[in-house]
C-alpha cells in the first residue's frame, strides 16, 4: 500500500521555467511532509518541510504547497536552473515522531538550458 | 561535519554469502535509520534505533536481515545469506532527537549474483 505517491516518475522543464513536482498522500494522519532532493550515486539530503498548521512554506526559489483536503502537496522551483536536476522526493510522518518517514517513488526533474 | 560515513561504497557478492553494510552517523545524533532503495517499491524504511535500541524493525523483510547499534557512532546491517533480490542501494542515515530532518549517507550499492 503506497500511502505517498509521486505519479510523474518524470519531468522535463526549460531553464528560467517553473518546475511544479506533485505528491499526493492516502494518511490523514500525516501531519508534517519533507522533499528531499537526489542527485546520482548521493544520498538524499533536505530541501524544504510544511507541517499541516501552514499551507505554503517558502524558501528562496522554492515553495511547498500542502492542500489537506485534496491530501495533496506539490514544489515549486521558480526560476529553473539546471543544476535542479535531481530526483525529487516527497516524504511524510506524524510531526515529532522521529525519522520514520515515508517517501513516495520520487519524479526525476530534468532542466534543460 | 564529515556527515554520515557508509561503507563500502559498492559491493558485489554471489547469492548465499553474508553482507555486512556499515554506517558512522553523524556525532550528537541519537537516531539511525536504515533505508533501501530499489526501482520497484522507492525508498523504504528498514529499521531505526534511538539511543543505540532498534525501536522499530517492521520494514525488516525477513530474517535474514539483522541490523546491530553496538554504540553512538556505528551501526551493520547484515544479510544472510543474500539472494539476488536483495540488490539495492541500502542508506543509513541519521538525526537528532526527534527530528525529522535526516541526513544520508552516500549509501552502498548492493548487487547479488
Amino acid at each position: 500500500d503506497q500511502q505517498v505517491k509521486q505519479n510523474s516518475p518524470s519531468l522535463s522543464v526549460q531553464e528560467g521555467r517553473i518546475s511544479i513536482l506533485n505528491c499526493d498522500y492516502t494518511n490523514s494522519m500525516f501531519d508534517y511532509f519533507l522533499w528531499y532532493k537526489k542527485y546520482p550515486a548521493e544520498g538524499p539530503t533536505f530541501l524544504i518541510s510544511i507541517s499541516s498548521i501552514k499551507d505554503k512554506n517558502e524558501d528562496g526559489r522554492f515553495t511547498v504547497f500542502l492542500n489537506k483536503s485534496a491530501k495533496h502537496l506539490s514544489l515549486h522551483i521558480v526560476p529553473s536552473q539546471p543544476g535542479d536536476s535531481a530526483v525529487y522526493f516527497c516524504a511524510a510522518n506524524k510531526y515529532n515522531q522521529g525519522g520514520k518517514l515515508i517517501f513516495g517513488q520520487g519524479t526525476e526533474l530534468s532542466v534543460k538550458p | 561535519d564529515a556527515g554520515v560515513i557508509q561503507s563500502p561504497r559498492h559491493e558485489v557478492t554471489e547469492m548465499g554469502q553474508e553482507v555486512t553494510l556499515r554506517c558512522k552517523p553523524i556525532s550528537g545524533h541519537n537516531s539511525l535509520f536504515w533505508y533501501r532503495q530499489t526501482m520497484m517499491r522507492g525508498l523504504e524504511l528498514l529499521i531505526y534505533f534511538n539511543n543505540n535500541v532498534p525501536i522499530d524493525d517492521s520494514g525488516m523483510p525477513e530474517d535474514r536481515f539483522s541490523a546491530k547499534m553496538p554504540n553512538a557512532s556505528f551501526s551493520t546491517l547484515k544479510i544472510q545469506p543474500s539472494e539476488p533480490r536483495d540488490s539495492a542501494v541500502y542508506f543509513c542515515a541519521s538525526s537528532r532527537g526527534v527530528d525529522q530532518k535526516l541526513f544520508f549517507g552516500s549509501g552502498t550499492q548492493l548487487s547479488v549474483l
